[in-house]
């Protein structure tokens, strides 16, 4: 089967940095997607990893280690909007290109 | 260039009713999907359709049919509501093997 690992809540106090982890049970693939969801809202794309390392895009960066099927979103100097659900999801290697979710984690920015 | 739209954007049914979920896309994409999302999980893949003219079943079809009319449109028909399909329905595009898919607002349907 197919599945994704991630922690279902993280708390974390603006200006801080949180890291979303995400482990994986599936072959495969072409990368790692994050996207993110506000509440009553829909999912938006955020970052993606093709290859291993980090991919950085402002404050958001994220990692990808295929030999370990782990990869991470980090979030820097955070801010009250960046509450939301995060969801890491990967790209199925064949011809549909379609995405497995995980169940994602919800972050909390307190003040 | 609206991107995604869905429509409509909530629904009550009675359980046996049938209805339909339209999207459509102005992006020229070639792949589109059908998601569910239930309360406090993440998205499953209920149908996609790769390229105009052809779809497929994804992780949890049953009780759904799909029919892509052209390249922009794909709608997503139930034909007896059940109760167990209460969910936000979100449709998605994307270009080929671009890695990033497009998501429309959802359509929020209450089977009762």
């Amino acid at each position: 089967g197919q599945s994704l690992e991630q922690p279902s809540e993280v708390t974390a106090v603006e200006g801080a940095i949180v890291q979303i982890n995400c482990t994986y049970q599936t072959s495969g693939f072409y990368g790692l997607s994050w996207y993110q969801q506000h509440d009553g809202g829909a999912p938006t794309f955020l970052s993606y990893n093709g290859l291993d390392g980090l991919e950085e895009t402002g404050r958001f960066s994220s990692f990808l280690s295929r030999s370990d099927s782990y990869g991470y979103l980090l979030l820097q100097e955070l801010q009250m909007k960046d509450s939301a659900s995060y969801f890491c999801a990967v790209t199925k290697a064949d011809s549909s290109y379609k995405l497995i979710f995980g169940s994602g984690t919800r972050l909390l920015v307190r003040p | 260039n609206a991107g995604v739209t869905q429509t409509p954007k909530f629904q009550v049914l009675k359980t046996g009713q049938s209805m339909t979920l339209q999207c459509a896309q102005d992006m020229n994409h070639n792949s589109m999907y059908w998601y569910r999302q239930d309360p406090g999980m993440g998205l499953r893949l209920i149908y996609y359709s790769a390229s105009e003219g052809t779809t497929d079943k994804g992780e949890v079809p049953n009780g759904y049919n799909v029919s892509r009319l052209n390249k922009r449109e794909f709608s997503l028909r139930l034909e007896s509501a059940a109760p167990s399909q209460t969910s936000v329905y979100f449709c998605a595009s994307m270009r080929g093997s671009q890695e990033t898919q497009y998501f429309g607002p959802g359509t929020r349907l209450l089977v009762l």
